[in-house]
């Protein structure tokens, strides 16, 4: 079982305002990492996958950074809108016996206010 | 391309009341996922099925069956529905092995049991 933990649980920000929030999990056998972004009444998609320590993706004013090293990834919005407005969930596959199962850690609910 | 459909969107059951979920993926993916969602904690893993033929438990399988019935179909049982199952069920899929591959989410059933 992998544990996956995010933080903050949840977040309100003015728009206008560039946030950042974490995801952290264990360092050793690291295989791959995804973000999601989730919204009210629809299904996550998925934001980035992630797999290499160092990596960066940036889709817009959405980006992320992986550190495998020491087991944490930061997604960052920068100049948040109204829009953004959703629960962004961290998730990373397994490598064991049970290949490409996904853990989920509980996501980070941003609120963005106009 | 539908991705991954997911019926029926809505269902309301009386305590005791038996009810499939059905999903259907036309991506070819070999592994699937039921997962609940529960305010306050996330994504929880029912069942999953890492090919045709297989199933495993997850997180949370207590109450629950599944039925892989090929490659394309995945449905979640409910025998004997209770309160506690009061909840939203996403269907997901995609390909095990390759981890850095994205999960596809259906649309999602919010099921009510009275």
């Amino acid at each position: 079982i992998l544990n996956v933990e995010q933080s903050p649980q949840s977040l309100h920000v003015q728009e206008g305002d560039s946030t950042n929030f974490t995801c952290s999990f264990p360092s050793s056998n690291f295989y791959a990492l995804h973000w999601y972004r989730w919204e009210t009444a629809k299904s996550p998609e998925a934001l980035f996958v992630m797999t290499l320590n160092g990596d960066e993706k940036k889709k817009g004013r959405i980006s992320a950074t992986l550190n495998t090293k020491e087991g944490y990834s930061y997604l960052y919005i920068k100049g948040s809108q109204p829009e953004d407005s959703a629960t962004y969930l961290c998730a990373l596959p397994d490598r064991g016996s049970t290949l490409g199962r996904l853990y989920f850690g509980r996501g980070t609910q941003l609120t963005v206010w106009p | 391309n539908a991705g991954v459909t997911q019926t029926p969107k809505f269902q309301v059951l009386k305590t005791g009341q038996s009810m499939t979920l059905q999903c259907a993926q036309d991506m070819n993916h070999n592994s699937m996922y039921w997962y609940r969602q529960d305010p306050g904690m996330g994504l929880r893993l029912i069942y999953y099925s890492a090919s045709e033929g297989t199933t495993d438990k997850g997180e949370v399988p207590n109450g629950y069956n599944v039925s892989r019935l090929n490659k394309r179909e995945f449905s979640l049982r409910l025998e004997s529905a209770a309160p506690s199952q009061t909840s939203v069920y996403f269907c997901a899929s995609n390909e095990p092995g390759q981890g850095n591959t994205e999960a596809f989410f259906g649309q999602g059933t919010r099921l009510t049991v009275v």
